[in-house]
């Protein structure tokens, strides 16, 4: 699976909107791209998850250009519960042998300030 | 629906104890992978197993064993405990195998001194 790599850390102010990108070029043709959030002492919570183009639901949007080496996701007007670790994640399509294995990678520790 | 729920949240061992930690799928998935995740490693796969088999293992050592029950519920068991094995355990359940949507418990914060 595509290697991710994102920023180690961003920090925000209530109520603006942060953008996370993650770089994966070598994302292969069958591979998804699957953001998680995750709180100090709790599990990974999936967040969004795309193919191309863009992906919005009540929580993120994600923005996948064209050669899908990168995407970014976007939250807008965060607040100080925002403040979480975000993980993106490149996974294999089920049906193209997907092992069920999620490889994370370092994350994005985002930080909201007030 | 319920969560994944693990049990117990939180444990304290010696080095060279056994340890076994418990995970309950959301109700309906039948496949539960488990996780590890310390501060200098990150998240890292253990194991995934669906209808009591393991289907793909991660790079952990013997030490490091699980199983599923019958009604998809997993244990995982840490046998001679050393002091790396001090993280926090996460256990994911999902619909189907294979799964790149997972649902994550709260996890096990194992200490082993």
């Amino acid at each position: 699976l595509a290697k991710t790599t994102q920023p180690i850390s961003m920090d925000s102010y209530e109520g603006q909107e942060v953008n996370i990108t993650c770089s994966h070029n070598n994302i292969a043709t069958n591979d998804y791209i699957t953001w998680y959030q995750q709180f100090p002492s709790q599990g990974p919570r999936f967040i969004i998850q795309g193919y191309k183009t863009k992906v919005t639901n009540e929580v993120a949007s994600l923005f996948i250009p064209a050669d899908r080496k990168s995407s970014t996701l976007s939250l807008p007007r965060v607040s100080l519960s925002d403040t979480a670790v975000y993980y993106c994640l490149v996974a294999r399509a089920l049906l193209s042998g997907n092992t069920g294995k999620l490889i994370f990678g370092q994350g994005t520790t985002l930080q909201v300030k007030p | 629906k319920a969560g994944v729920t693990q049990t117990p949240r939180y444990l304290i061992k010696t080095r060279g104890q056994q340890v076994t930690l418990s995970c309950s799928p959301i109700s309906g998935h039948r496949s539960v992978s488990w996780y590890q995740q310390t501060p200098g490693q990150g998240l890292q796969f253990l194991f995934e197993y669906f209808s009591e088999t393991q289907r793909n293992k991660g790079n952990f050592p013997g030490r490091f064993s699980g199983r599923q029950f019958s009604n998809s519920r997993s244990e995982m068991n840490v046998s001679t405990l050393e002091l790396g094995d001090s993280a926090l355990y996460l256990c994911a359940s999902s619909s189907i195998p294979g799964a790149d949507t997972q649902y994550f418990g709260p996890g096990t914060r194992l200490t082993v001194l």
